[in-house]
């Protein structure tokens, strides 16, 4: 079966700092993959989707940024964290509906 | 008015009740809907995935579809404690898209 791995579960980072999210795939080969964002109140949103490696789409335009080095590599960057960047980050894959990871909740200081 | 509309609760309950959670929604061209759930901490699970119209039953948890009030519910019978968790309601155009428009999530406690 397919599973998703994503570290770290928790980060506290300060204003300016960069950032790297990770998350790996086993399970799967050539998934789509995507990164979300859950703010308090706000739902879920999508940042962005991958087909393919280095094959990126950002669905909203922001601080961050996303790359996918290896086929079941998708990583989160940012160079410099603002505050409105803090919520809970979580990838994805989808084959009938999405399976995510555990998440990263990152807090930005 | 939003795509998805879910009433974030919260929402408590006494073990053994009868649950009926909601969401509500504009685009008449959804197909697919999909119910999550989201323990604290952790990411959302599939729960519920339906086409259309229609009653699906798995166990404790019944989705309903109904296409024509563009309003979908989950039923959880007999809730337990662990049931304590938020709900995410979730749907699409094609079976296929992978553009979900989610709900906001509805928190559920269910108390011994």
């Amino acid at each position: 079966s397919q599973t998703i791995h994503q570290w770290p579960a928790t980060l506290v980072q300060p204003v300016g700092s960069p950032l790297s999210l990770e998350c790996t795939v086993e399970g799967t080969s050539n998934p789509n993959l995507y990164w979300y964002r859950q703010a308090a109140g706000r739902g879920l949103q999508l940042l962005f989707y991958s087909v393919g490696i280095g094959q990126i789409s950002s669905e909203v335009p922001q601080n961050l940024s996303a790359s996918r080095p290896q086929d079941r590599q998708f990583i989160l960057s940012s160079k410099k964290l603002l505050l409105s960047d803090s919520g809970f980050y979580l990838c994805a894959l989808y084959r009938y509906g999405y399976t995510f990871g555990s998440g990263t909740r990152l807090t930005v200081v | 008015q939003k795509e998805v509309e879910q009433d974030p609760g919260p929402l408590s309950v006494p073990e053994g009740a009868i649950v009926s959670l909601n969401c509500t929604y504009s685009n008449s061209a959804f197909q697919y809907f999909m119910w999550y759930r989201q323990y604290s901490r952790k990411g959302p699970e599939l729960l519920m995935y339906t086409y259309s119209s229609g009653n699906k039953e798995d166990g404790r948890f019944t989705a309903q579809v109904d296409k024509s009030s563009k309003y979908i519910s989950l039923f959880i019978r007999d809730s337990q404690p662990s049931d304590s968790a938020t709900y995410l309601c979730a749907m699409n155009l094609q079976g296929g898209s992978e553009k979900l428009v989610f709900g906001k999530g509805t928190k559920l406690t269910v108390n011994p």
